[in-house]
């Protein structure tokens, strides 16, 4: 079972930021989490990671909470072209065989709208 | 061109055929994954393999067989397809070592419907 909880859907005003939130509680030390997003008929695409720290690259920024129980992946200024199904995975590293596997949960599926 | 190619896109054949579905990847990615993708249940892993002659099963491995001879081909084969094997098909890989930094890389997809 994937390790994490997302809302199942969203919306968001085009050229507004869109604030996606993802819940892991039992999220353990050597657990990074992940964000992909999957849009219409595609494979998922990597967009982000951390462990403990705020991130940020050219795609989003991720913020995890002191605990590291929750986290928010933020897309600055949404376009239609980000509507898409995203996914926020709790992974361990370093691992071995299988725990370094992609464990996907149903996502939230962002809307952008006009 | 580099990258991941799924083959075919689409297939459709019939209920007690075999059909092999390729993975091809160009970056020499040590490791390699099946996944598949049916409304209401998002993405489960088939099988994946860690290096060529390695391969281990995943969350829904009953009913395919992979192999993998050389580092960049990983085919999945359906023995014996069944309608309730009718899904869209993903394949990934990923380097070994610093993966944290490099995650991972899918394929488009194939879209296989058993009649």
């Amino acid at each position: 079972d994937a390790k994490t909880t997302q809302p199942p859907s969203m919306d968001c005003a085009e050229g507004r930021a869109a604030n996606l939130p993802c819940n892991h509680s039992t999220i353990s030390g050597n657990e990074y989490v992940y964000w992909y997003r999957q849009i219409h008929s595609q494979g998922p695409q990597y967009i982000i990671h951390g462990l403990k720290n705020n991130e940020t690259n050219e795609m989003a920024s991720l913020i995890i909470t002191e605990d590291r129980k929750s986290s928010t992946l933020i897309l600055p200024h949404a376009t239609l072209r980000d509507t898409a199904v995203y996914y926020c995975i709790v992974r361990v590293w370093p691992g071995g065989g299988s725990q370094g596997n992609l464990i996907f949960g149903k996502g939230t599926k962002l809307s952008v709208k006009p | 061109d580099a990258g991941i190619t799924q083959s075919p896109r689409y297939k459709i054949t019939e209920t007690g055929r075999q059909v092999t579905l390729m993975c091809h990847q160009t970056w020499s990615h040590s490791y390699m994954f099946w996944y598949r993708q049916d409304l209401g249940h998002g993405l489960r892993l088939i099988y994946y393999s860690a290096a060529a002659d390695i391969t281990d099963k995943g969350e829904v491995p009953d009913g395919y067989v992979v192999s993998r001879s050389k580092t960049e081909n990983f085919p999945l084969t359906l023995e014996s397809a069944t309608r309730s094997q009718t899904s869209v098909y993903f394949c990934a890989s990923r380097r070994g070592g610093d993966w944290v930094i490099d995650g991972y890389t899918f394929g488009s997809g194939t879209r296989l419907t058993v009649v």
